[in-house]
Formats: C-alpha cells, structure tokens, sequence
C-alpha cells in the first residue's frame, strides 16, 4: 500500500495565495481518486473535494466550490489543493487521502497545517 | 450541521465495553455503506471500519461495527487507554462523489 506525504507547514497573510501538495508512492497513482479533507481548530472532518490523477477528473464539495482548486501532476504523482486568496477562516489542518475500490478513504497522509494571519 | 449525527463526547473504564452510535436520514445510512475513522490525538485519521461492519487488516476485533435502519453504531470492548480518540461515522455520497463525515466522538478513557 502506498503513502501519501504532504508539504510542510505553512503560515500566510490574509490575501496570499497558497499551494500545498499531496505525493503518492509505490501504488498505481493514476488510477485512484484522491480527497482532500479540512479540520479546523478543535472541529470535525470536511470533505472539500477529489480528484482522479487518470484524467485530472475533479468534483467539489458544494461548500468548497469556487474556493479552492485541486490539481494534479501525473509527471510527479502529485495532488494539489491551492488557494488564490486566503482567510483567516482557511486556518486549519488539511489532509489528503486516497478513496479506495470500497469508497474508504484509506490510507492518509500526515495534514499540513495552514496558518492564516496578519 | 452534519447529516450524520454523532454524540459529541463518551467514555468508558478501562475493560470496559463502549458503543458510539451514528444516526441520519435514511438516504444515507440505509442506503448506503458505514464508515469509522479513529483519530488519535495529534495523528491523522485512520479507518476502523468500512462497509458497515469490515475491518482492515490490523484492526483488533475488539473494534466492531453494526448498522440497522437509519443508525449505526461502533462498538469497543476491553477498553484501553490507547483508545482515547476522537471517532468519526462516514458514508459516501454518490451525487457528490464525496463522503459525508459524522460531527464525530470524543471518547474518554476514565
């Protein structure tokens, strides 16, 4: 079973645009959807979107829609979710996981914690 | 407001045996799959259960889950410490292609 290992920390400014990724390993990249999944401070798990690397296939949750984008890079077996300009509401842990043949998200990596401050 | 209810805290003693549950609308506990992700403090979540009552390799049978009508529940007997995290019910939505996550558990081990 492959891994998934984010881009580190990151601490922005309100405004600043902002990209983190999500590399895979050691499995069939192409052909497994990947999520991307919010938690805020002291909250609970959000489901924002996925997307299948194959053909760069993507569907948005409807709370998420037109505020992030999520990408890929078959050359590398990287996921993106980015921002074009943060909130200080978009402070939180984000996490990537892969979306098996059962619909479990399984396994996911480590989170990259988003910091947004003036 | 999540569609998949949870309550937001449980605890148990050490040995003992536990049940979280997870109710919503029909549309989505009877029709589909169950889900539950364990996450331990400071860690990425990590699934404990899918299709309703399958666990992964790894997983002890001490973890168990069950769903009937419009609810779910994830029982834990010989209770640990080590189980002190919080626990999330999931199903997935086709029109979205997504999953929907419960409000999740936090259980405390006393």
């Amino acid at each position: 079973e492959g891994q998934l290992v984010q881009s580190g920390a990151e601490l922005r400014k309100p405004g600043e645009s902002l990209k983190i990724s999500c590399k895979t390993s050691e499995y069939n990249f192409l052909n497994h959807w990947i999520a991307w999944v919010r938690q805020m401070p002291g909250k609970g798990l959000e489901w924002m979107g996925i997307i299948y690397p194959g053909d760069s296939d993507t569907r948005y949750s409807p709370s998420f829609q037109g505020q992030v984008t999520i990408s890929a890079d078959k050359s590398i077996s990287t996921v993106y979710l980015q921002w074009s300009s943060l909130k200080a509401s978009d402070t939180a842990m984000y996490y990537c996981a892969r979306r098996d043949g059962y619909n479990t998200l399984d396994p996911w990596g480590q989170g990259t914690l988003v910091t947004v401050s003036s | 407001q999540s569609v998949l209810t949870q309550p937001p805290s449980a605890s148990g003693t050490p040995g003992q045996r536990v049940t979280i549950s997870c109710s919503g609308s029909s549309s989505y506990i009877r029709n589909n799959f169950l889900y539950w992700y364990q996450q331990l403090p400071g860690a990425a979540p990590t699934v404990l259960i899918y299709r309703n009552n399958q666990r992964p390799s790894g997983v002890p049978d001490r973890f168990s889950g069950s769903k009937s009508g419009t609810s779910a529940s994830l029982a834990i007997s010989g209770l640990r410490s080590e189980d002190e995290a919080n626990y999330y019910c999931a199903t997935w939505d086709d029109s979205l292609s997504g999953p929907v996550f419960g409000g999740g558990t936090k259980l405390t081990v006393l």
